[in-house]
């Protein structure tokens, strides 16, 4: 079946460093979402790439789409104490289902 | 309503009793989903609602997984005969449209069963 995994696991940065994590699925995806959850919190939407080879940028978050639509990245230039999460991407392959990834968990040494 | 909002927030069940958990999605938002989450996991998809039509149940993991939506907006999960295992966070999520859009999440109901 679908399986997306991420990794790593977990992430210690020390602030001002900068973090990625990085996301494979098993099977071509139609497109793929990345969501933060803080401790404790709901996941929150933070974008959506569709084209392959897509990257989109907000801010100090750079997201990629791969060329083949099976894996996918995020990037956190200088990390602050706010990034402070889990990282979740959610793949959608040719059904209605987003099957999330294993999520990266990042923490940020002040 | 400003977001979408799930309860009850926590709840204890005695392993065999039935529980009922409630989202009241974002207004006018057609899609809305049910996901199951564990300590340390990622969200599992459980089932998907455009509108009344439960167009996808696939992730619901037993028999005693019950979803509705009867009229297209406020949605109930009922789980039957508790287990220890259905421990977890329940999140609904709802979109504006298909599932090729945001998804914006609840609160989540944490269900402890003991």
């Amino acid at each position: 079946g679908q399986q997306v995994m991420q990794i790593p696991q977990y992430q210690h940065v020390q602030e001002g460093e900068d973090f990625t994590t990085y996301c494979n699925s098993s099977t071509t995806l139609s497109n793929i979402q990345w969501y933060k959850q803080r401790p404790g919190g709901h996941p929150v939407f933070l974008i959506q790439l569709v084209k392959s080879g897509e990257v989109k940028k907000q801010k100090r978050l750079t997201f990629q789409f791969g060329e083949a639509k099976k894996n996918s990245s995020l990037h956190i230039t200088a990390t602050q104490t706010t990034d402070v999460g889990t990282y979740f991407c959610a793949g959608m392959d040719t059904g209605n289902q987003f099957y999330f990834g294993t999520g990266t968990s990042l923490t940020v040494i002040p | 309503g400003a977001g979408v909002s799930q309860s009850p927030r926590y709840k204890v069940a005695k392993r065999g009793q039935d529980v009922a958990l409630r989202c009241d999605p974002i207004s006018g938002h057609v899609s809305l989903f049910w996901y199951q989450q564990a300590l340390g996991q990622g969200p599992e998809f459980l089932t998907y609602f455009q509108n009344e039509a439960q167009l996808d149940k696939s992730g619901l993991p037993s028999d005693r997984f019950f979803a509705e939506r009867p009229e297209g907006s406020v949605s109930t999960l009922k789980i039957q005969r508790t287990q220890q295992e259905d421990s977890a966070v329940y999140l609904c999520a709802s979109s504006l449209v298909g599932p090729n859009t945001e998804a914006f999440f609840g609160q989540g109901t944490r269900l402890t069963v003991v």
